[in-house]
C-alpha cells in the first residue's frame, strides 16, 4: 500500500470523447508524474507536475494535459480519444528535494477506448 | 537518458536466490540505478536504488560494478510472490524533475 490512490479503476470511453483521470498523492509528497502503459510494454512517461506547474513532458501530444492542485492531488485529461489511447494510466508521487527520492505508484486506471 | 538492457525472462526455484542482471553502459556519473517491479495489473513497486556502492534493504540487494556499466538485483530467498516484471531504470534528474524511463524489463517466474 503506497498511499497513492487513483480513480476510477476502470473506464470505457468512445473514440473522440474526453476523459479525466484522478490521482491523490501520498501525504507529504509535492510531485506527481503520469505514465501510460500499453499492454506488454513498460510505462511511458507522460509528464510531471511540481508545485502546480508542469515540470517535464514526454513524447505525448498536447491533447494530453494535466493539473496539480494545492493539496498535490492531480488530474490527467485526454481530449479527442483515439483507440491507441487504450492503456493502463499510472500516477506516481514523490517528494522532490535536494536529494534523490523514489516514486510511489498508484494501482492505475485501465482505460479502454472503443 | 542512459538505456538499460535486461534479459526478457528468467526462472528461479522458490527459496533460491534470484539474480537479475542489467546493463547500462552509457550511464552518466550522476545517474542512479533504480529497480522497480510490477506484479500483474498492479502499479510498479519501488525496490532499491544506488549510485556506486552496493546497497541492501529488507527486500533485496543491489550490486553495481566498479565501472557502473552493469548491476545485479539479488532477491536472496525468492518466493512465489516475487513473480513479477522487474525493471532496471537509470534515473534522470533535470531541473527538479523525476522522470523514470522504463524498458521492457525481465519477467521473473518463481516456481516450486
Amino acid at each position: 500500500e503506497t498511499g497513492v490512490t487513483q480513480s476510477p479503476t476502470h473506464l470505457i470511453k468512445t473514440r473522440g470523447q474526453q476523459v479525466t483521470l484522478r490521482c491523490s498523492s501520498q501525504s507529504g509528497h509535492n510531485t506527481v508524474s503520469w505514465y501510460q502503459q500499453a499492454l506488454g510494454q513498460g510505462p511511458q512517461f507522460i509528464f510531471q507536475y511540481y508545485r502546480e506547474e508542469e515540470n517535464g513532458r514526454g513524447n505525448f501530444p498536447p491533447r494530453f494535459s494535466g493539473l496539480q492542485f494545492p493539496n498535490y492531488s492531480s488530474e490527467l485529461n485526454v481530449n479527442a480519444l483515439e483507440l491507441d489511447d487504450s492503456a493502463l494510466y499510472l500516477c506516481a508521487s514523490s517528494f522532490l528535494s535536494q536529494g534523490d527520492t523514489e516514486a510511489f505508484f498508484g494501482q492505475g486506471t485501465r482505460l479502454t477506448v472503443v | 537518458d542512459a538505456k538499460t538492457t535486461q534479459p526478457p525472462s528468467m526462472d528461479c526455484a522458490e527459496g533460491r536466490a534470484a539474480n537479475l542482471p542489467c546493463n547500462h553502459s552509457t550511464i552518466s556519473g550522476n545517474e542512479y540505478v533504480y529497480w522497480y517491479r510490477q506484479i500483474h495489473s498492479q502499479g510498479p513497486q519501488y525496490i532499491i536504488h544506488g549510485l556506486k556502492n552496493n546497497e541492501t534493504n529488507e527486500m533485496a540487494s543491489l550490486i553495481i560494478t566498479e565501472d557502473r556499466k552493469s548491476s545485479t538485483l539479488i532477491l536472496p530467498h525468492a518466493t512465489l510472490r516475487d513473480t513479477a516484471v522487474y525493471y532496471c531504470i537509470v534515473r534522470v534528474r533535470w531541473g527538479g524533475g523525476n522522470k523514470l524511463t522504463f524498458g521492457t524489463g525481465t519477467q521473473l517466474k518463481v516456481e516450486l
